[in-house]
């Protein structure tokens, strides 16, 4: 069971905003560990597309943000194409460990 | 462009040790900027953190798999390993390998394609 909650699925049109959250604790997101997103597409190995809350590597879309509110960060992809449906993974440290949330499957319909 | 790639057995018998390496390429694999880590995804679920090495040789694993881990770096090689003894059908996993950039978020920014390992006799 993980320490991170995400909601299991979420579904938006094209050109639409969805968010996706990921509820930690005060032991985690909601202390000074930051959260990092990533996308997996089937098949495919994750890729980071949010890091330290807010933070885009270099070459992710700018319609992809980060932000974070208490013990609750979010994911939010503006402009919803069809290429963003995937799954999202929420990450964040524990103390010195690493942890993984549950997974979101994103649906573009 | 760094690459990791994993490799090892696709198949490994209840009880025995997983033993996998990661072959970093493009890249040194000696610098105190980065950490080395294994992740795992069981079929049809999410991912879990088994564990990560850092420069200082430092090793950090799941709480729950720490019993029945080791990871080790091999600089002259440009490797690192993953070997998970006892195994069960439990571990049956897609394992992947990749770069931790260190820093105030796990941040893993180059993963490999991940390799299958099934357990079963």
């Amino acid at each position: 069971q993980s320490a991170l909650t995400q909601p299991a699925s979420v579904s938006g049109s094209p050109g639409q905003s969805i968010t996706i959250s990921c509820t930690g604790t005060s032991s985690d997101v909601g202390s000074y560990n930051l959260v990092s997103w990533y996308q997996q597409r089937p098949g495919k190995a994750p890729k980071v597309m949010i890091y330290e809350d807010n933070k885009r590597p270099s070459g992710v879309s700018n319609r992809f943000s980060g932000s974070k509110s208490g013990s609750t960060a979010s994911l939010t992809i503006s402009g919803l194409q069809a290429e963003d449906e995937a799954d999202y993974y929420c990450c964040s440290y524990v103390g010195s460990f690493v942890v993984f949330g549950g997974g979101t499957r994103l649906t573009v319909l | 462009q760094l690459q990791v790639q994993e490799s090892g057995p696709g198949l490994v018998k209840p009880s025995e040790t997983l033993s996998l390496i990661c072959t970093v390429s493009g890249g040194s694999i000696s610098s105190m900027s980065y950490n080395w880590g294994w992740n795992r995804q069981p079929p049809g679920k999410g991912l879990e953190w088994i564990g990560s090495i850092y420069y200082s040789g430092n090793t950090y694993f799941n709480p729950s798999l720490k019993s029945r881990v080791t990871i080790s770096v091999d600089t002259s090689k440009n490797q690192f390993s993953l070997k998970l003894s006892s195994v069960t059908a439990a571990d049956t996993a897609v394992y992947y390998c990749a770069r931790g950039i260190v820093g105030a978020t796990p941040l893993f920014d180059y993963w490999g394609q991940g390799t299958l390992v099934t357990v079963s006799s």
